[in-house]
C-alpha cells in the first residue's frame, strides 16, 4: 500500500504565480488534512475535510483553497504564491475509531519555495 | 496563541542516555495527547498516544508521563539509540476533534 501519496515533492515558484498540491490516500480514510511545517513553528493545520463534501478552515487558511474531490484526493491550491507560503506542505488522513481522535498518516512532504 | 508549548527544542543525548521532551497545554479540554516521530526527509508517525484518565503510558522504550493537574506531559526514551535521532512532536485534541494543535518540535540527536 503507498498510504499518502502527495504530489509534487519539489516545486519553486514566483511571487504570484499559482499552483496546486496534489493528495491522495488508499487507506478509505474518511478525514483529510493539509498541515505546513515551518522552522519553530511546528505543523499548522491549514485547512481539513472530515468528510467527502466538506471542508473547513484551520489554524492557518489564508492565501489557500482547498478540493476535496472524492473520498481519496484533497487538493491544496495557491492562487497567488508569496514568500511567506515558502513551507513544507503535509497532508494527512485520519479514522475515527469509536468516536474518538485517529491516528494520521502523513505523506512525505511538498517542499515549496516562493521566490 | 500557542496553545501547546514544547521544550527543549533541540536535545542532545549520549547513546543509553534518557532525553526527555516536555509539553505544556492551556486548554483544560484537551483530552488525548499523542506524539509524533518525523525521520529527515519524512512525514511525520504516530509514536505513542496517552488519554487524561491515566499518568502513564509504555510502549516499548517510550514512555509518555500525564500530569492532569499541571496540564503537562513528558516523553521519556529509555536506552535511547542512534536510530532515535528524530523529531519529536507532540500534540493535543478534544473531544474526539481530529483536529490536533502541535507542539513546535524537539530535535533530537543521539550520539554514539
Amino acid at each position: 500500500n503507498a498510504g499518502v501519496t502527495q504530489t509534487p515533492k519539489f516545486q519553486v515558484l514566483k511571487t504570484g504565480q499559482s499552483m496546486t498540491l496534489q493528495c491522495a490516500q488508499d487507506m478509505n480514510h474518511n478525514s483529510m488534512y493539509w498541515y505546513r511545517q515551518d522552522p519553530g513553528m511546528g505543523l499548522r493545520l491549514i485547512y481539513y475535510s472530515a468528510s467527502e463534501g466538506t471542508t473547513d478552515k484551520g489554524e492557518v487558511p489564508n492565501g489557500y483553497n482547498v478540493s476535496r474531490l472524492n473520498k481519496r484526493e484533497f487538493s491544496l491550491r495557491l492562487e497567488s504564491a508569496a514568500p511567506s507560503q515558502t513551507s513544507v506542505y503535509f497532508c494527512a488522513s485520519s479514522e475515527r475509531a469509536g468516536g474518538n481522535t485517529g491516528e494520521l498518516f502523513f505523506g512525505e512532504g511538498s517542499r515549496l519555495t516562493v521566490l | 496563541q500557542q496553545q501547546v508549548k514544547q521544550s527543549p527544542q533541540s536535545l542532545i543525548v549520549q547513546k543509553g542516555g534518557i532525553p526527555i521532551i516536555n509539553c505544556a497545554y492551556e486548554n483544560t479540554a484537551f483530552d488525548y495527547f499523542p506524539w509524533y516521530q518525523q525521520f529527515p526527509g519524512k512525514g511525520p508517525a504516530l509514536l505513542i498516544a496517552i488519554r487524561p484518565d491515566v499518568s502513564e503510558k509504555k510502549e516499548g522504550r517510550f514512555t509518555i508521563s500525564f500530569n492532569k493537574s499541571a496540564k503537562q506531559f513528558s516523553l521519556h526514551i529509555m536506552d535511547s539509540q542512534p536510530g532515535d535521532s528524530a523529531t519529536y512532536f507532540c500534540a493535543a485534541s478534544k473531544g474526539g476533534n481530529e483536529k490536533l494543535t502541535f507542539g513546535t518540535g524537539t530535535r533530537l540527536t543521539i550520539i554514539p
